[in-house]
């Protein structure tokens, strides 16, 4: 079974909402990344978790907040967000952060739109 | 810096075969992987190579070569769902993934 999942599919927000994206993982994944994608460009590493500590942050800005509640889950808390962050939100797993073959397995993502 | 070059586009005939080549440049290298992402979903993993040498799956082939800093995806009986974009990413001495453009394929009946 490689499967993450993602929720919501679809979300809508303004600039002084606050939401939250998440993300589960059944496959003993050590490792869990979120990604921010945007139309015809490949995917840009935001966050990874390794051991549910937060090992990488790609100087994201403050408004994103990422969460690993526990090595199953990983959360994205989003708050005042900008029009221009309106992206498809991937979120990964994988086994150990550590290895070449270590294979991320993307969940189907969360669209976002920021109005 | 670290480079990962991609055609951005190719069309190719339903039942034929086509070969998306990725070139890259790193800083160090620990392998090398295929996705396949169709419009507005999320990517699905393909193959992982790092020897030298071709790896077949059913219809899909991925080669590497690591003194050329050249990878191919090989694509054979070509159907309609194979139409995606198919991105190239590379390992690098971190184990971080480098991220390739992405090349679109188009498969006209």
């Amino acid at each position: 079974d490689t499967e993450v999942t993602q929720t919501p599919k679809h979300l809508v927000m303004g600039m002084t909402n606050k939401k939250s994206l998440k993300c589960e993982q059944h496959m003993g994944h050590r490792a869990m990344y979120w990604y921010k994608q945007k139309a015809k460009k490949p995917p840009e590493l935001m966050f990874v978790y390794s051991y549910e500590k937060l090992s990488i942050n790609e100087s994201v800005p403050s408004r994103f907040s990422p969460e690993c509640p526990n090595s199953s889950l990983l959360n994205l808390h989003l708050h005042a967000l900008q029009p221009e962050d309106s992206a498809l939100y991937l979120c990964a797993s994988s086994q150990d952060e550590g290895t070449g073959s270590d294979t991320q397995y993307f969940g189907p993502g969360t669209r976002l739109t920021v109005l | 810096g670290q480079n990962i070059d991609q055609p951005t586009e190719m069309t190719a005939t339903e039942g034929a075969i086509v070969q998306i080549n990725c070139t890259y440049q790193t800083s160090g290298f620990n392998g090398l992987f295929w996705y396949q992402q169709h419009a507005g979903e999320a990517p699905t993993f393909l193959s992982y190579n790092v020897l030298d040498g071709l790896e077949e799956k059913g219809r899909f082939s991925s080669f590497l070569s690591r003194s050329k800093g050249y990878s191919y995806l090989l694509l054979k009986e070509l159907q309609m769902k194979d139409s995606a974009s198919y991105l190239c990413a590379v390992k690098d001495s971190n184990y971080q993934l480098i991220w390739g453009a992405g090349t679109k394929l188009i498969i006209k009946p």
